[in-house]
């Protein structure tokens, strides 16, 4: 099966601008997960979908992050307006309902100057 | 609290010996965990995992350990490969209906000749 895909791969903006990651996840994969991982860091849970759901977004800055997936099945997280320490790398990941195994992309690898 | 933690930062074997990754979680309604390999690049990898009413449990190569009473967990690489260079994540699965993984800090593996 195809693995979860993320674009772009790399992104370089100014703070203050506004950037987006694109996701899709693996086919029928009902749960979407994006985590936010800082270079010498674990992956940290930003927002979890149950289909086009949020389940949990407890961890998302929402002044200036935001997450969307309108038809359950890609997902597209914004940062608008982007802080320096927003630099990380962006993984998105997919889970079949009552499956624990989760299957992360590649991720986006995001620097802000 | 929600915190999973690792006890070494880096580790250095000579290829061929045996390695042994740990990690320490603080929340003991936890019932799920799972090692996770990431290379340079890549998503998370999944290694193993071994749920809460488990000691032991052994894949190829790999075998994991998981202590309740002092909360710990451990990943054992037997006979580590130049390949096995990678930085190694455990997690911990927390339920409550929307299953939500924590993610430790990581030990950097690197496999000498």
């Amino acid at each position: 099966e195809a693995g979860v895909a993320q674009s772009p791969r790399y992104k370089i903006i100014e703070k203050r601008q506004s950037v987006a990651f694109w996701c899709n996840p693996i086919s029928g994969h009902a749960t979407l997960y994006w985590y936010q991982q800082i270079l010498g860091q674990g992956p940290k849970l930003l927002i979890q979908f149950q289909n086009n759901g949020v389940v949990d977004d407890s961890q998302l800055p929402k002044d200036r992050f935001s997450a969307e997936r309108l038809k359950g099945v890609d997902s597209t997280l914004k940062i608008q307006p982007a802080k320096l320490e927003d630099s990380a790398v962006y993984l998105c990941a997919s889970s079949s309902t009552g499956n624990y195994g989760y299957t992360f992309g590649s991720g986006t690898r995001l620097t802000v100057v | 609290g929600e915190s999973v933690g690792l006890h070494l930062p880096t580790l250095s074997v000579q290829e061929g010996d045996n390695s042994i990754i740990n990690c320490a979680y603080s929340n003991s309604a936890s019932d799920y965990f799972i090692w996770y390999k990431q290379e340079s690049g890549k998503g998370p990898q999944f290694i193993i995992d071994i749920r809460s009413n488990m000691d032991k449990r052994q894949g190829q190569r790999v075998t994991v350990l998981l202590n309740k009473t002092v909360k710990h967990l451990s990943l054992q690489i037997a006979a580590t490969q130049p390949g096995d260079s990678a930085v190694y994540f455990c997690a911990e699965l927390l339920g409550g209906g929307y299953n939500k993984l924590i993610f430790g800090a990581g030990t950097r593996l690197a496999v000498h000749p």
